[in-house]
């Protein structure tokens, strides 16, 4: 049974930081690539970021460009964002998922983790 | 890069059929899209995919009452036989390049 766990949301002032981490099982972590998606509270779904299933290729929303970085460990199976310069506009639940194939679609969802970011 | 459009909410009768719909802005005919469902409290979950040509391939475990159809731009979602447990919000997904994409969202109401 494939299982995504997240982990490391909380409460931040902005311009603070934060390290959000994914714990994958249940299927060959290595091979797949994996995105990370938020919802800001009472709204809809938002793609924040890919990465390939090497961690050689990422790719961010305009949004986050320059201040996130995901990352991954495939000898741990574990899925990192990095969160710098947080706005109260970044307040949400994040999600990581994983893709079904390269060029396809989200198959599974963690059950998120809750960022806040005010002062 | 595609734009997906979503009506905001839907409301239908227990027992009864309803047919959700997700646009593709105009030349993105070919675009395969998927369906999310998310129940009140939860996590989105995947549903399944579907092309344009209107075949769609579900999840496991997804009821039968639970289908897929496409005509031209447009892809939809039809719930049969709604259940209490089929009120949630749904969401397409499609991807171009290294983008992806999501819909806006219909929240779905079972009377």
């Amino acid at each position: 049974e494939v299982q995504l766990l997240e982990s490391g949301g909380g409460f931040v002032q902005p311009g603070g930081s934060l390290r959000l981490s994914c714990a994958a099982s249940g299927f060959t972590f290595r091979t797949y690539g994996m995105i990370w998606v938020r919802q800001a509270p009472g709204k809809g779904l938002e793609w924040v970021s890919a990465i390939g299933s090497s961690g050689d290729t990422t790719y961010y929303a305009d949004s986050v460009k320059g201040r996130f970085t995901i990352s991954r460990d495939n000898s741990k199976n574990m899925l990192y964002l990095q969160m710098n310069s947080l706005r109260a506009e970044d307040t949400a639940v994040y999600y990581c998922a994983k893709l079904n194939s390269v060029s396809s679609q989200t198959d599974y969802w963690g059950q998120g983790t809750l960022v806040t970011v005010s002062s | 890069q595609p734009v997906l459009t979503q009506s905001s909410s839907a409301s239908a009768s227990l027992g009864s059929s309803v047919k959700l719909t997700c646009s593709l802005s105009s030349g993105h005919s070919g675009y395969i899209i998927a369906w999310h469902q998310q129940q009140p409290g939860k996590a989105p979950r995947y549903l399944m995919k579907l092309e344009g040509t209107g075949s769609y391939n579900k999840e496991s475990g997804v009821p039968d009452r639970f289908s897929g159809s496409s005509s031209g731009t447009d892809r939809y979602l039809t719930i049969s036989n709604l259940q209490s447990e089929d009120e949630a919000d749904y969401y397409c997904e499609t991807w171009d390049r290294n983008t992806r994409i999501f819909g806006g969202g219909t929240k779905l109401t079972v009377l």
